[in-house]
Formats: structure tokens, sequence, C-alpha cells
């Protein structure tokens, strides 16, 4: 069975300043997907960025970059320049994958989630 | 990315009554996700709804309490049953899009009374 771990439950960070949310992941398959997840308030989840299993580059999304470890099994999300609107409940999930008539997809499996606060 | 228009966007029912929410996505996809979220904790899979079979349901989660109906690859609705104060959550839908990306509709946040 696949789990994600997120060991921080609150991080607090200066406007400005770099902050790096955890993640660990554990999981037998080697094909997977790792997803990080905004969540505002109002409750909305947006999409921030994607790490496939078998990338070679750790993926950049604007502020946004994955610190992808596959030996350590972490994917750590990296927030630059912190803005104040960056703070929300982020969440770490990972997907299975696997292949039905050619399409891949697969439900995602969601870590506690770190809640960012951002101080001017 | 994938547009998904979830509605109600939030509602406050009474108890012992029903309520359907509804997934629309501006593009054909294969499966279709329903989560719930309950209050200050982490999103938990409800079922996977294909279009023209019945979903598959997680340990824990039974048609009875939530049907779901997924009549074409852009539409779908669960249907929240015979609701307690415990079934209060935000549900929401998602979507996988080109194996890279997975989108969620804008969140019902139920209360139930």
């Amino acid at each position: 069975a696949q789990k994600i771990t997120q060991t921080q439950p609150g991080m607090f960070v200066q406007e400005k300043e770099a902050v790096t949310l955890d993640c660990t992941y554990d999981t037998s398959d080697q094909s997977y997907g790792l997803f990080w997840y905004k969540q505002p308030s109002s409750g909305e989840m947006i999409f921030l960025i994607y790490q496939g299993s078998y990338d070679e580059q750790n993926a950049t999304e604007g502020r946004y970059s994955l610190n992808f470890q596959k030996a350590r099994k972490s994917a750590n999300l990296v927030i630059s320049a912190s803005q104040l609107g960056d703070s929300a409940m982020y969440f770490c999930a990972m997907r299975e994958d696997f292949n039905a008539g050619g399409t891949s997809y697969g439900k995602l499996t969601f870590g506690q989630g770190t809640i960012l606060t951002v101080h001017p | 990315s994938a547009v998904i228009s979830q509605k109600p966007s939030r509602d406050i029912c009474q108890r012992g009554t029903s309520l359907t929410i509804q997934c629309q996505v501006d593009s054909q996809v294969t499966m279709m996700f329903w989560y719930r979220q309950q209050p200050g904790q982490s999103l938990t899979l409800i079922a996977t709804a294909n279009q023209g079979s019945e979903a598959t349901y997680e340990s824990g989660f039974v048609i009875d309490k939530f049907p779901i109906s997924r009549p074409n690859l852009t539409f779908s609705t669960l249907t929240v049953s015979n609701m307690s104060p415990e079934d209060s959550s935000i549900y929401l839908c998602s979507v996988a899009k080109n194996g890279r990306e997975a989108f969620f509709g804008q969140g019902t946040r139920l209360t139930v009374v």
C-alpha cells in the first residue's frame, strides 16, 4: 500500500524568503507520480507541480520546484521568494500508475498536509 | 489544464436528506474520482467513476450511501444519501489529464444540521 508522510504540521516563513515543505513516500511500485497541491481557505485544490518516477530532472514551475530524491523516497516542495498569497495548506500526493487500454491513470493518495504561513 | 465545474459550491442540509453534487469537465476523460475531506483532515478517495460501468468504491464507502453516476465522458454526479452531521465535509471531484496532471473541481462544502 502506498503511504505519504508530511511531518511538518505547520511552517512559517518571512515574505521573500524560500521555504521547503517536506514529503516522504513509501511504495513498492516502480512507476508512480508525485504531486503537490495548494489549498487556500476557500477549499479548492490548486495543482502546483508534478514529478514522475522516471523523470531524470527535478520538476520546476515558476517559483515552485520539487527536490526529488528517489533513493530516499522524498519529494520536497521548494517555494522561492514567498509571497503573502502563498499562505495556505499544502498537500503532497502520490498516484499509482498503470495502464488500461493504453491510458495511464490512477487515484491519488494524500499526505496530511502542511499549513504554510507567510509573514510580512 | 482541464476546467472542471462543480456545483453546488456549498450547501447546508437537514439530516436524513440527500444531496447530489455535479461535476462537468470541459473535455472527455476516462476516469473521474470523488474525494472527501473531513474538517481538518486530508483527502480520502470515495470512489472511481468509469463511463459505462459501475463505480469502484474504496474501503469504508458503499454505493447505498454514495451512489455515483457517470452517464458520459464529461459528467459525473455523487449523491450523499441519508445525511448525518458526520457527513459534513468538502467533497471534490478530480480528473487525470495526460498522465502528468490531475485537476480538481472547486469543491462542495457540505454542512449537515
